[in-house]
């Protein structure tokens, strides 16, 4: 069990650029989800995959956003046209749906800037 | 709609010293409620959860919480603070009954452990 990964762990881009992140989860867990944290600021849901199946998607996530999880494996999340209040920290958690097993875990997060 | 406060920003404690960090929490159903702590630019690390049974839950490093329904609360406690425990702490929330299990976070409590 190597934990959750994601790269990369910095990213600085102008703004109006294209940007992906990828998120390698636990290996048998089948739920994946995608928070920002912004500095000073608890972490906030964005969406989530149930194996490749995206179930939800929060209105913070605007259609510059767009998340894939093409085998039930990975995940990357790409933001669009970047703007600086893109500016934040995306943090992966994977999860094992049933075993009596609740909790999330994150990996080290994607520290976006856009300048 | 499920909801978390931390009504504390700042805690500060001396070595060796209890510790409490506050925590209330808002959710339609019996809630999941759990203990998260962050390490200057690392991702969450989980500490412990409530999930059902006992109300006072022990988890990693000493660290324990109890939920008081009545109260709405879920307080982590360490009995003697160490130096190392400096870091920020987050509650959070799930509501078994909504789809997914998607966190609820709270906006963090920074504590400093003086020596």
């Amino acid at each position: 069990d190597t934990g959750v990964s994601q790269d990369p762990r910095h990213k600085i881009t102008k703004r109006g650029q294209n940007v992906t992140f990828r998120c390698d989860p636990i290996s048998e867990h089948n739920r994946l989800y995608w928070y920002r944290q912004t500095l000073g600021q608890g972490p906030e849901f964005l969406t989530y995959f149930q194996n490749e199946a995206q179930l939800e998607k929060s209105r913070l996530l605007s259609d510059r956003f767009s998340a894939e999880r093409p085998k039930g494996s990975f995940s990357t999340l790409e933001i669009q046209r970047t703007e600086q209040g893109d500016s934040a920290m995306y943090l992966c958690a994977s999860s094992l749906v049933g075993g009596g097993i609740y909790e999330q875990y994150f990996g080290p997060g994607t520290r976006l800037t856009v300048t | 709609a499920q909801s978390v406060a931390q009504p504390e920003d700042q805690v500060n404690v001396a070595e060796g010293n209890p510790l409490t960090v506050k925590c209330t929490y808002s959710v339609s159903g019996n809630p999941y409620l759990f203990w998260y702590v962050q390490y200057p630019n690392r991702g969450l690390q989980f500490l412990l959860k409530y999930i059902t049974g006992d109300n006072l839950v022990k988890g990693s490093y000493g660290f324990e919480a109890e939920f008081n329904k009545s109260q709405t609360s879920f307080h982590l406690k360490k009995p003697s603070a160490l130096v190392s425990d400096s870091a920020l702490y987050f509650c959070a929330v799930r509501d078994p009954k909504a789809a997914g299990n998607k966190l609820t976070f709270g906006g963090g409590t920074r504590v400093l452990v003086k020596p």
